[in-house]
């Protein structure tokens, strides 16, 4: 069964950086579109980045552009979010997800997430 | 951006009775050239992720009840819950994927009577 597990949330200060991790199962990851989408304490989801199946094509909410980068490495089946000059606003519940096919579109699958509090 | 505003904000609905969630988009989600709507509706419980009910604005994902189904075109989409159950309780949410970024609604709690 398809399985998403998302791992490196944790506190960290304003302007710092980290990276998410998301290591998949049961399905074939390169042929796959995946999302980022994170959700801040009681608000609604807000869609982050997706990576096309090519693994070249990627896009970003205007809020991450040019802060967050989106990537994957296939031999590992795991998908990344490398987050830089991170902002108090970042705070949120990061959720991956498995796109429904390798334009990604809207996730059919999502992990469990993984909390980041940017934090002073 | 494709800004989407559902309504209403919460409603309240006794056991066995119909709940109706609407969607309506800025702008036409339609693709004309598939006639596809890039719609789709998602429930979330308290601690877990949001789980997708509909795709392509009334394509049912496996596994979830027929109680549960999706209509509309266009700019306006309706997500409507025949029966209503107890475990029904959660936040109901549109997405457009339509263009990027894609877009939520700002959800619908549904609460029972």
């Amino acid at each position: 069964q398809v399985q998403l597990v998302e791992s490196g949330g944790g506190v960290v200060q304003p302007g710092k950086s980290l990276r998410l991790s998301c290591v998949a199962s049961g399905f074939a990851f390169n042929r796959h579109g995946m999302h980022w989408v994170r959700q801040a304490p009681g608000k609604g989801p807000a869609w982050v980045a997706v990576l096309l199946s090519d693994g070249i094509t990627k896009y970003y909410a205007d809020s991450v552009k040019g802060r967050f980068t989106i990537s994957r490495d296939t031999s590992r089946n795991t998908l990344y979010l490398d987050m830089s000059r991170l902002r108090t606003e970042d705070s949120a519940v990061y959720y991956c997800g498995r796109g429904y096919d390798s334009n990604g579109y809207f996730p059919n699958y999502w992990g469990q997430g993984a909390l980041v509090t940017v934090s002073p | 951006d494709i800004v989407m505003t559902q309504s209403p904000d919460s409603l309240a609905v006794s056991l066995g009775e119909r709940a109706t969630i609407n969607c309506k988009s800025r702008q036409s989600v339609l693709y004309t050239s598939n006639n596809r709507n890039y719609l789709g509706w998602y429930q979330q419980k308290p601690g877990q992720p949001p789980k997708l009910l509909i795709y392509w604005a009334s394509t049912r994902e496996s596994g979830v009840p027929d109680r549960f189904s999706g209509s509309g075109s266009g700019t306006d989409f309706t997500l409507t819950i025949n029966n209503v159950q107890a475990e029904d309780v959660a936040v109901y949410y549109c997405q457009q994927y339509y263009s990027v970024p894609y877009t939520f609604g700002q959800g619908t709690k549904l609460e029972i009577k």
